[in-house]
């Protein structure tokens, strides 16, 4: 099982939007409507921000949405704010009752 | 309130048997559709997910490190244990341990994790 891939890192301005992209293949993230999305400060524990694809947790800002295509799952950030700066991983259910983590994103707020 | 709290050892030397037990409260390992996985980060590196235990005591592993990992839980004591076999200096991590809400495949909840280093 290899982890999900997604970019090292995005920056984005101030009011900007970013998206970040967790690519895995058919047999995790294509098949299985079950993709959620973490944001993880330094030093802390993450934080579930989206899951299942696309529904926001508790207390999560509307300015986070998820989508999936094919076996490409994306989350995006609109109005970017300086608090948003983190990291940001994925993950998905990959069958038999295991799951993949996304080998995680920086983002940088400039 | 659920909390997950990670203890053991925060170090141990190359070819020794790791041990991290995890003491969870608010929630009941009998639950059926939550399982306590352990996951790690090595510093500045992607999480890895290692294993986790579902309520009626199937387990699952990763499968890079199945050979190594052996997963069990104390439901008197509210504790579910991990073990690593011949340790390297490349486990260095933190660990977490975590509860996955398998329906949706969300993790909620996460310890505060440990760093281990070897």
């Amino acid at each position: 099982q290899s982890a999900l891939t997604q970019p090292a890192s995005v920056s984005g301005s101030p009011g900007q939007s970013i998206t970040i992209s967790c690519t895995g293949t058919s047999s995790d993230i294509g098949t299985y409507n079950l993709v959620s999305w973490y944001q993880q400060y330094p030093g802390k524990a993450p934080k579930v921000i989206i899951s299942e694809v696309s529904k926001w947790s508790s207390g999560v800002s509307n300015r986070f949405s998820g989508s999936k295509s094919g076996n490409t799952a994306s989350l995006t950030i609109s109005r970017l704010q300086a608090e948003d700066e983190a990291d940001y991983f994925c993950c998905s259910y990959a069958g038999d009752k295991t799951f993949l983590l996304g080998g995680g994103t920086k983002l940088t707020v400039l | 309130q659920v909390t997950l709290k990670e203890s053991g050892p925060v170090l141990v030397r190359p070819t020794e048997t790791l041990t991290l037990t995890c003491t969870v409260s608010g929630f009941s390992l009998y639950t059926s559709r939550m399982v306590v996985s352990w996951i790690r980060q090595p510093p500045g590196k992607a999480l890895e997910w290692l294993a986790h235990i579902f309520a009626h005591d199937e387990k699952s592993y990763s499968a890079s490190l199945r050979n190594r990992l052996t997963i069990s839980k104390d439901t008197s004591k509210s504790q579910v244990v991990l073990t690593m076999s011949n340790m390297d200096p490349v486990d260095t991590a933190t660990y977490y341990c975590a509860r996955i809400d398998m329906a949706t495949i969300v993790v909620d909840s996460w310890g505060q994790g440990i760093l281990v280093t070897v």
